[in-house]
């Protein structure tokens, strides 16, 4: 599975957007992007993926550049409830589903 | 409500004492695993299940042990407990992919804390 580099933490005002960048220089053309988020020692959640074209749901969206070795999450309407930790995972879709957690981005939302 | 149970929330016991942490879904899923967290660390996988019946070590599973003999419980054992297994240990499954990409979709228990003394 690719590596991946995301900053340690972020800070973001609530009702603003929040923008979580990732490096993934070394994705392959299989991998996925998967984003899981961690509330304080809640279970990880998952909230979007995406292979090459840009992805959107109720929780978030997902922005891949054309070449694909960086990603960023987009909350559009951060709230207080958005503060955790963010995992950007790089996965291929076959074999043991392992998810492998790096560190991730501690992000918090200010009133 | 579509969940991963898993019980107890928080656990301290001794050395050498057994125990078992249930994980409990009601999705169907054929998927389930265990993942124990540690600071600095991250989370890290020990014991997976593609099935019934069907189960394989993770990457940490020294001192564990699993069963599957039902779809639904995937039961984490530790026979002999020691103070390194200390953690926050979380269950997750994730159902018979429709789409490749589906395959990472995971769903998680809220945690168990466990303290070995």
């Amino acid at each position: 599975d690719a590596k991946t580099t995301q900053p340690p933490s972020m800070d973001c005002a609530e009702g603003r957007a929040a923008n979580l960048p990732c490096n993934h220089s070394t994705i392959s053309g299989n991998e996925y992007v998967y984003w899981y988020r961690q509330i304080h020692s809640q279970g990880p959640q998952y909230i979007i993926h995406g292979l090459k074209n840009n992805e959107t749901n109720e929780m978030a969206s997902l922005i891949i550049t054309e070449d694909r070795k960086s990603s960023t999450l987009i909350l559009p309407h951060a709230t207080l409830r958005d503060t955790a930790v963010y995992y950007c995972i790089v996965r291929v879709t076959q074999g043991a589903q392992k998810l492998v957690f790096g560190q991730g981005t501690r992000l918090t939302i200010n009133p | 409500e579509a969940q991963v149970t898993q019980n107890p929330r928080y656990l301290i016991t001794v050395t050498g004492k057994k125990l078992t942490v249930t994980c409990s879904q009601n999705m169907n899923h054929e998927y389930m695993s265990w993942y124990r967290q540690d600071p600095g660390l991250g989370l890290r996988q020990i014991y997976y299940s593609m099935n019934v019946e069907v189960t394989d070590k993770g990457d940490v599973p020294e001192g564990y042990k699993v069963s599957r003999k039902e779809k639904r419980n995937f039961p984490l054992i530790l026979e002999s407990p020691s103070p390194n297994q200390t953690s926050l240990y979380f269950c997750a499954s994730s159902n018979r992919p429709t789409t490749l990409s589906s395959l990472n979709i995971q769903y998680f228990g809220a945690g168990t804390r466990l303290s070995v003394l």
